[in-house]
């Protein structure tokens, strides 16, 4: 079925260090997928997406390229902040069934 | 806009006790779904549906109850409360299923 797998965390990093999180995702069709952000406390915020093959989403810094040749869609950003500290989800669509299918979440702790 | 609202953000409950949580959406979407956040588990899918009047299970729909009488509105229902319902218990709705849904800020459950 339609899975979604990400790195597992905790991740630790100094503040202005770069930032990968990778997400592979099972090759049926050609789902939108997403990036989602969780502050501790909160839900999840969409934050970031890409709808076809090569499309790059961005937010906030981040970025996220749809590639169809490694089903991949890695998200990477340049130089975290403290602030960037949260549980991030990488969701697909389904190609049958009603709800996106997400991973089970990254936890990025960046400190001073 | 408010956007996902969820009532109550806290709730503790004693094994056996009932309780209904309330989730209400203000942008007209088919789609609602809850789901529940577990340490080490990410997301899962508890209940949704696509549109008024229709309900459908998830992926771990045992002990839970729901309701759509009003395309707004998204009841959980838990008839008879046990411990491992201690989560948080996140709303969404969409207005298809391909595409990005809309979180509500949580209700956290503590069941003793």
């Amino acid at each position: 079925g339609d899975s979604v797998t990400q790195m597992e965390g905790p991740v630790t990093l100094s503040e202005e260090a770069f930032l990968t999180i990778n997400c592979t995702y099972t090759a049926t069709g050609y789902p939108s997928l997403f990036w989602y952000v969780q502050y501790p406390g909160e839900g999840l915020q969409l934050l970031l997406k890409a709808t076809k093959a090569d499309d790059k989403g961005s937010n906030k810094g981040f970025e996220a390229t749809y590639r169809k040749e490694t089903t991949s869609f890695h998200l990477e950003k340049g130089s975290v902040q403290v602030s960037d500290s949260a549980v991030y989800f990488c969701a697909r669509a389904p190609n049958s069934g009603y709800a996106l299918n997400f991973g089970k979440g990254t936890s990025l702790l960046v400190t001073p | 806009n408010a956007g996902v609202t969820q009532t109550p953000k806290f709730r503790v409950l004693k094994t056996g006790q009932s309780m209904t949580l309330l989730c209400a959406q203000d942008m007209n979407h088919e789609y609602m779904y809850w789901y529940r956040q577990d340490p080490g588990m990410g997301l899962r899918l508890i209940h949704y549906s696509v549109g008024e009047g229709t309900t459908a299970k998830g992926e771990v729909p045992d002990g839970y109850n729901v309701s759509r009488l009003k395309k707004q509105n998204f009841l959980l229902g838990l008839e008879s409360a046990a411990p491992s319902q201690t989560s948080v218990y996140f709303c969404a709705s969409s207005s298809t299923a391909t595409i990005e849904q809309y979180f509500g800020p949580g209700t956290r459950l503590t069941v003793t």
